[in-house]
Protein backbone atom coordinates (compact mmCIF):
# COMPACT_ATOMS: atom_id res chain seq x y z
CA UNK A 1 0.00 0.00 0.00
CA UNK A 2 1.74 3.30 -1.41
CA UNK A 3 2.15 6.13 1.24
CA UNK A 4 0.30 8.92 -0.96
CA UNK A 5 -2.99 8.54 -2.11
CA UNK A 6 -4.09 8.95 -5.96
CA UNK A 7 -6.93 8.28 -7.55
CA UNK A 8 -6.10 4.60 -9.80
CA UNK A 9 -7.61 6.30 -12.63
CA UNK A 10 -8.71 9.93 -14.91
CA UNK A 11 -9.68 10.40 -18.29
CA UNK A 12 -10.06 13.17 -20.48
CA UNK A 13 -10.73 14.44 -24.10
CA UNK A 14 -8.14 15.89 -26.74
CA UNK A 15 -7.81 19.35 -25.98
CA UNK A 16 -9.27 19.32 -23.02
CA UNK A 17 -7.93 19.64 -19.10
CA UNK A 18 -7.62 17.24 -16.86
CA UNK A 19 -6.45 17.53 -12.48
CA UNK A 20 -4.51 14.76 -11.15
CA UNK A 21 -4.92 14.33 -7.10
CA UNK A 22 -2.51 13.21 -4.68
CA UNK A 23 -3.16 13.25 -0.76
CA UNK A 24 -0.29 12.81 2.11
CA UNK A 25 -0.05 14.00 5.39
CA UNK A 26 1.72 16.72 7.88
CA UNK A 27 4.76 14.55 7.64
CA UNK A 28 5.14 14.64 3.87
CA UNK A 29 3.25 16.42 1.24
CA UNK A 30 2.28 19.01 4.22
CA UNK A 31 5.44 20.25 5.27
CA UNK A 32 7.76 19.11 1.88
CA UNK A 33 7.49 19.85 -1.60
CA UNK A 34 6.00 17.49 -4.63
CA UNK A 35 7.69 15.60 -7.40
CA UNK A 36 5.49 13.97 -10.49
CA UNK A 37 6.51 11.58 -12.56
CA UNK A 38 4.96 10.29 -15.97
CA UNK A 39 5.28 6.75 -17.22
CA UNK A 40 4.50 6.16 -20.58
CA UNK A 41 3.66 2.16 -21.17
CA UNK A 42 6.36 0.01 -20.78
CA UNK A 43 9.15 3.13 -20.26
CA UNK A 44 10.74 4.34 -17.30
CA UNK A 45 9.74 7.28 -15.34
CA UNK A 46 10.14 10.78 -16.51
CA UNK A 47 9.78 13.84 -14.15
CA UNK A 48 7.38 16.62 -15.19
CA UNK A 49 7.25 18.55 -11.97
CA UNK A 50 9.67 18.63 -9.12
CA UNK A 51 9.70 21.32 -6.17
CA UNK A 52 5.89 21.30 -6.54
CA UNK A 53 5.37 23.53 -9.53
CA UNK A 54 8.78 23.62 -11.22
CA UNK A 55 9.11 22.21 -14.96
CA UNK A 56 12.45 20.31 -15.88
CA UNK A 57 13.80 21.56 -18.90
CA UNK A 58 12.00 20.06 -21.49
CA UNK A 59 8.43 19.63 -20.16
CA UNK A 60 6.33 21.73 -21.77
CA UNK A 61 4.14 24.13 -19.66
CA UNK A 62 0.74 22.36 -20.31
CA UNK A 63 2.10 20.73 -17.12
CA UNK A 64 1.32 22.60 -14.02
CA UNK A 65 1.84 21.22 -10.19
CA UNK A 66 -0.05 23.12 -6.92
CA UNK A 67 -0.77 21.91 -3.14
CA UNK A 68 -2.86 22.81 -0.72
CA UNK A 69 -2.21 21.70 3.26
CA UNK A 70 -1.53 17.91 2.93
CA UNK A 71 -2.41 17.41 -1.16
CA UNK A 72 -0.95 17.96 -4.76
CA UNK A 73 -2.12 18.36 -7.87
CA UNK A 74 -0.84 18.13 -11.50
CA UNK A 75 -3.17 19.82 -14.34
CA UNK A 76 -2.41 19.07 -17.87
CA UNK A 77 -3.98 21.50 -20.28
CA UNK A 78 -4.77 20.96 -24.28
CA UNK A 79 -4.49 16.92 -23.81
CA UNK A 80 -3.02 15.29 -26.09
CA UNK A 81 -2.83 11.02 -27.28
CA UNK A 82 0.47 11.11 -25.93
CA UNK A 83 -0.34 12.30 -22.58
CA UNK A 84 -2.09 8.85 -21.98
CA UNK A 85 0.18 7.10 -19.67
CA UNK A 86 0.00 6.46 -15.71
CA UNK A 87 1.38 9.11 -13.46
CA UNK A 88 2.71 8.92 -9.77
CA UNK A 89 3.22 11.49 -7.49
CA UNK A 90 6.02 11.83 -4.80
CA UNK A 91 7.19 13.56 -1.56
CA UNK A 92 9.67 13.19 0.95
CA UNK A 93 9.51 11.34 4.52
CA UNK A 94 12.32 12.91 6.59
CA UNK A 95 11.98 9.88 9.15
CA UNK A 96 12.79 7.35 6.43
CA UNK A 97 15.13 10.01 4.52
CA UNK A 98 14.08 9.05 1.33
CA UNK A 99 10.85 9.47 -1.28
CA UNK A 100 7.32 8.07 -0.83
CA UNK A 101 5.46 7.46 -3.71
CA UNK A 102 1.91 7.73 -4.71
CA UNK A 103 0.35 4.41 -6.58
CA UNK A 104 -0.24 5.74 -9.78
CA UNK A 105 -2.84 7.56 -11.66
CA UNK A 106 -3.74 5.90 -15.18
CA UNK A 107 -4.74 8.99 -17.23
CA UNK A 108 -6.29 7.41 -20.29
CA UNK A 109 -7.10 9.85 -23.07
CA UNK A 110 -10.38 9.38 -25.14
CA UNK B 1 23.69 12.38 -22.48
CA UNK B 2 23.40 11.04 -18.97
CA UNK B 3 22.91 7.19 -19.08
CA UNK B 4 22.16 4.79 -15.88
CA UNK B 5 22.38 0.85 -17.16
CA UNK B 6 21.30 -2.11 -14.73
CA UNK B 7 22.09 -4.98 -14.45
CA UNK B 8 22.44 -8.48 -12.36
CA UNK B 9 18.42 -9.23 -12.14
CA UNK B 10 17.40 -12.54 -12.62
CA UNK B 11 15.04 -15.76 -10.87
CA UNK B 12 16.64 -16.84 -7.63
CA UNK B 13 14.71 -18.45 -5.01
CA UNK B 14 13.97 -17.14 -1.72
CA UNK B 15 16.13 -17.13 0.69
CA UNK B 16 18.66 -16.67 -1.75
CA UNK B 17 21.16 -13.48 -2.66
CA UNK B 18 21.63 -11.39 -5.81
CA UNK B 19 23.86 -7.95 -6.22
CA UNK B 20 22.52 -5.33 -8.83
CA UNK B 21 24.84 -3.10 -10.76
CA UNK B 22 24.42 0.29 -12.04
CA UNK B 23 26.76 1.75 -14.73
CA UNK B 24 26.40 5.81 -15.04
CA UNK B 25 27.91 7.75 -17.37
CA UNK B 26 27.67 11.20 -18.63
CA UNK B 27 27.94 13.35 -15.70
CA UNK B 28 30.02 13.48 -12.92
CA UNK B 29 28.77 10.49 -10.58
CA UNK B 30 31.06 10.52 -7.82
CA UNK B 31 28.78 14.25 -6.69
CA UNK B 32 25.43 12.56 -7.46
CA UNK B 33 23.25 11.26 -4.99
CA UNK B 34 21.80 8.21 -6.41
CA UNK B 35 18.99 5.68 -5.88
CA UNK B 36 17.44 2.55 -6.48
CA UNK B 37 13.30 2.42 -6.75
CA UNK B 38 11.76 -0.51 -7.47
CA UNK B 39 8.22 -1.41 -9.15
CA UNK B 40 6.56 -4.55 -8.46
CA UNK B 41 4.39 -5.86 -11.45
CA UNK B 42 1.82 -3.81 -12.51
CA UNK B 43 2.11 -1.63 -9.30
CA UNK B 44 3.43 1.62 -8.05
CA UNK B 45 7.00 3.02 -7.27
CA UNK B 46 8.73 1.97 -3.84
CA UNK B 47 11.67 3.65 -2.71
CA UNK B 48 14.47 1.31 -1.74
CA UNK B 49 17.58 2.43 -0.51
CA UNK B 50 19.80 5.98 -1.67
CA UNK B 51 23.26 6.74 -1.55
CA UNK B 52 25.09 9.93 -1.58
CA UNK B 53 28.24 10.80 -3.48
CA UNK B 54 31.10 9.67 -1.44
CA UNK B 55 28.65 7.00 0.21
CA UNK B 56 28.77 8.97 3.95
CA UNK B 57 24.75 8.78 3.92
CA UNK B 58 23.40 5.43 3.01
CA UNK B 59 19.49 4.90 3.80
CA UNK B 60 17.05 2.23 3.16
CA UNK B 61 13.19 1.37 3.51
CA UNK B 62 12.01 -0.25 6.22
CA UNK B 63 11.06 -3.09 3.92
CA UNK B 64 15.01 -4.09 3.41
CA UNK B 65 16.91 -3.08 6.19
CA UNK B 66 18.96 -5.28 6.95
CA UNK B 67 18.88 -7.32 3.95
CA UNK B 68 19.94 -4.54 1.52
CA UNK B 69 23.20 -3.16 1.41
CA UNK B 70 23.71 -0.32 -1.10
CA UNK B 71 27.50 0.61 -2.56
CA UNK B 72 29.22 2.65 -4.98
CA UNK B 73 32.66 2.43 -6.50
CA UNK B 74 32.98 5.94 -7.93
CA UNK B 75 36.06 4.93 -9.54
CA UNK B 76 34.22 2.62 -11.89
CA UNK B 77 31.06 4.76 -12.25
CA UNK B 78 28.81 2.30 -10.77
CA UNK B 79 26.23 1.66 -7.98
CA UNK B 80 25.31 -1.63 -6.29
CA UNK B 81 22.54 -3.04 -4.65
CA UNK B 82 23.23 -6.59 -2.61
CA UNK B 83 20.19 -8.10 -1.87
CA UNK B 84 20.22 -10.99 0.93
CA UNK B 85 17.51 -13.03 2.00
CA UNK B 86 15.08 -12.31 -0.36
CA UNK B 87 11.31 -12.97 -0.41
CA UNK B 88 8.17 -13.05 -3.20
CA UNK B 89 7.68 -9.81 -2.06
CA UNK B 90 10.61 -8.59 -3.65
CA UNK B 91 9.90 -9.49 -6.84
CA UNK B 92 9.55 -6.47 -9.17
CA UNK B 93 11.44 -4.38 -11.67
CA UNK B 94 14.86 -2.23 -9.62
CA UNK B 95 15.49 1.18 -11.65
CA UNK B 96 18.86 3.44 -10.78
CA UNK B 97 18.09 6.54 -10.79
CA UNK B 98 19.78 10.04 -10.40
CA UNK B 99 18.90 13.05 -7.47
CA UNK B 100 18.15 15.62 -9.88
CA UNK B 101 20.37 18.79 -9.57
CA UNK B 102 20.62 22.06 -11.73
CA UNK B 103 22.34 25.27 -11.19
CA UNK B 104 24.57 24.21 -8.74
CA UNK B 105 21.14 23.07 -6.39
CA UNK B 106 20.17 19.53 -6.07
CA UNK B 107 16.52 18.82 -5.48
CA UNK B 108 14.53 15.36 -3.58
CA UNK B 109 13.79 14.46 -7.21
CA UNK B 110 15.09 11.74 -9.61
CA UNK B 111 15.63 13.56 -13.23
CA UNK B 112 17.59 10.25 -15.17
CA UNK B 113 16.11 6.46 -14.52
CA UNK B 114 17.78 3.48 -16.25
CA UNK B 115 15.77 1.00 -18.07
CA UNK B 116 15.36 -1.47 -15.19
CA UNK B 117 16.19 -4.94 -14.02
CA UNK B 118 13.90 -7.60 -13.68
CA UNK B 119 14.40 -9.57 -9.84
CA UNK B 120 12.00 -12.43 -9.63
CA UNK B 121 11.87 -14.36 -6.49
CA UNK B 122 10.33 -17.43 -6.55
CA UNK B 123 10.51 -21.34 -5.77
Amino acid sequence: QSVLTQPPSASGTPGRNVTISCSGSDSDIGSKTVNWYRQLPGTTPKLVIYSTNQRPSGVPDRFSGSKSGTSASLAISGLQSEDEADYFCASWDDSLNGPVFGGGTKLTVL
Amino acid sequence: EVQLVESGGGLVKPGGSLRLSCAASGFTFSQSTVYWVRQAPGRGLEWVSSISGRSIYKYYADSVTGRFTVSRDNAQNSLYLHMNSLRADDTAIYYCAREYCSHHVCYPALDSWGQGTLVTVSS
